[in-house]
Order: structure tokens, then C-alpha cells, then sequence
């Protein structure tokens, strides 16, 4: 268990149609990233926040967006879904490397995903 | 930016055998991290093992084994003993160790091990 809750686990809907996808990082993970995966593909990275501030954006497409919030839990929302849409999204979370913990591994966390399915 | 490049789609090996999986990564920065994630058909992501670009010894855990060889920006996977559980997609990836940076991933690779 990475410590890392993403909501929900499956997610089936039809195109045209708008999806939030949740994630809870670590307790004391400060940053989160989103990530989707395509069928056989790699990891795509999305975008990134620290501490409620966007940080890094990667490939979004301007129908996603995203926040996080206070209690520093994120969401990831996809509107005017396409079939092409349909991925494994991946939230992971973890301590910002500029910060100086000795803990630090530079590793990210990641959740379980979401599978979208759009039909 | 940095890109990661893993120029084997698949691979296979016989169970008990050993195989290398190959990456190579292009960065101008000096501090960085280095990881092998492990993809089995499950699908969550699970770290294999890690490298800190400024520690010039290769990382091991058990069975992995790293050589990682910083001026030719190549990082590989040694994975000894295979075992039918090694089978899954194996991602290279990089993360910037001074900025506040995402982790960048290869293509993958995917591993077979043979019974």
C-alpha cells in the first residue's frame, strides 16, 4: 500500500460527458501529479501541484483540468469526454526534492488509478 | 527536456536466467534520480529500485541490480534468477533532484519469463 487514495477504481461513461477523478496523497506528501496511461502506453504526465499552487504542466489537454485542495487532497476533471479519453489515470504524491529531508528518495508515490472507459 | 528512451519493447527470458533491460536518458542537469517501476498486469505502479546520480556505486536490491554509467546517460536493469513474478512492464524514469519536477518515464518494456 503506497498511502496514496485514488477514487473511484473503474469509471464507465459515454462521450460528451464530464468525470471527476479523485486522489488523496501520503500523509505530509505536499505535491501531487497526475498521469494517464493509454492502452500499452507509458506514463503521460499531466500536471503537477505543490501545496495548492500549480507547478508543472504537461501534456493537459484544455479539457482537463485540475486542483488541490487545502486538505491537500486533488482532483482531476475531464470534460467533453472523447473515446480516446479512456486511459489509466494515475495520481502519485510526493516530498518536494528542493526541500531538504534526509528522508527524501526523490520516489513518487502512486495510487492504484482510475480506469475510464468511454463508450 | 529530459526524455528517457527504452529501446526494447519486449523482452524474454528463461525462468532462473538473467536479463538486462536497457535505458538511456538525455539531461543537461548534474543532480538527478534514477528509477526502474515495475508494471505486472495488475497494473499499480511499484518501485523497483533507485539510483541517486551523485552516488557513483550502483544500487542493488536483491534479485536488481543497477549499472548505471552517468557520462554515457545510461541506466540499466539487471535482473537475476528471473522468477515468473518478474513478468511485467518495466519503466525507466527520471526525476530532477532540484526543482520542483514530475518524473519522466520510458516507453516500457515488457518482460516474459519463460517457465
Amino acid at each position: 500500500d503506497s498511502g496514496v487514495t485514488q477514487t473511484p477504481k473503474h469509471l464507465i461513461t459515454a462521450t460528451g460527458q464530464r468525470v471527476t477523478l479523485r486522489c488523496s496523497p501520503r500523509s505530509g506528501d505536499l505535491s501531487v501529479y497526475w498521469y494517464q496511461q493509454s492502452l500499452d502506453q507509458g506514463l503521460q504526465f499531466l500536471i503537477q501541484y505543490y501545496n495548492g499552487e500549480e507547478r508543472a504542466k504537461g501534456n493537459i489537454l484544455e479539457r482537463f483540468s485540475a486542483q488541490q485542495f487545502p486538505d491537500l487532497h486533488s482532483e482531476l476533471n475531464l470534460s467533453s469526454l472523447e473515446l480516446g479519453d479512456s486511459a489509466l489515470y494515475f495520481c502519485a504524491s510526493s516530498v518536494v526534492p528542493a526541500v531538504a529531508v534526509s528522508s527524501n528518495t526523490g520516489e513518487l508515490f502512486f495510487g492504484e488509478g482510475s480506469r475510464l472507459t468511454v463508450l | 527536456a529530459q526524455t528517457v528512451t527504452q529501446s526494447q519493447p519486449e523482452m524474454s527470458v528463461q525462468e532462473a536466467e538473467t536479463v538486462t533491460l536497457s535505458c538511456t536518458y538525455d539531461t543537461s542537469e548534474s543532480d538527478y534520480y534514477l528509477f526502474w517501476y515495475k508494471q505486472p498486469p495488475s497494473r499499480q505502479m511499484i518501485l523497483v529500485i533507485r539510483q541517486e546520480a551523485y552516488k557513483q556505486q550502483n544500487a542493488t536490491e536483491n534479485r536488481f541490480s543497477v549499472n548505471f554509467q552517468k557520462a554515457a546517460k545510461s541506466f540499466s536493469l539487471k535482473i537475476s534468477d528471473s522468477q515468473l513474478g518478474d513478468a511485467a512492464m518495466y519503466f525507466c524514469a527520471y526525476r530532477s533532484a532540484d526543482r520542483y519536477n514530475d518524473m519522466r518515464f520510458g516507453a516500457g518494456t515488457r518482460l516474459t519469463v519463460k517457465p
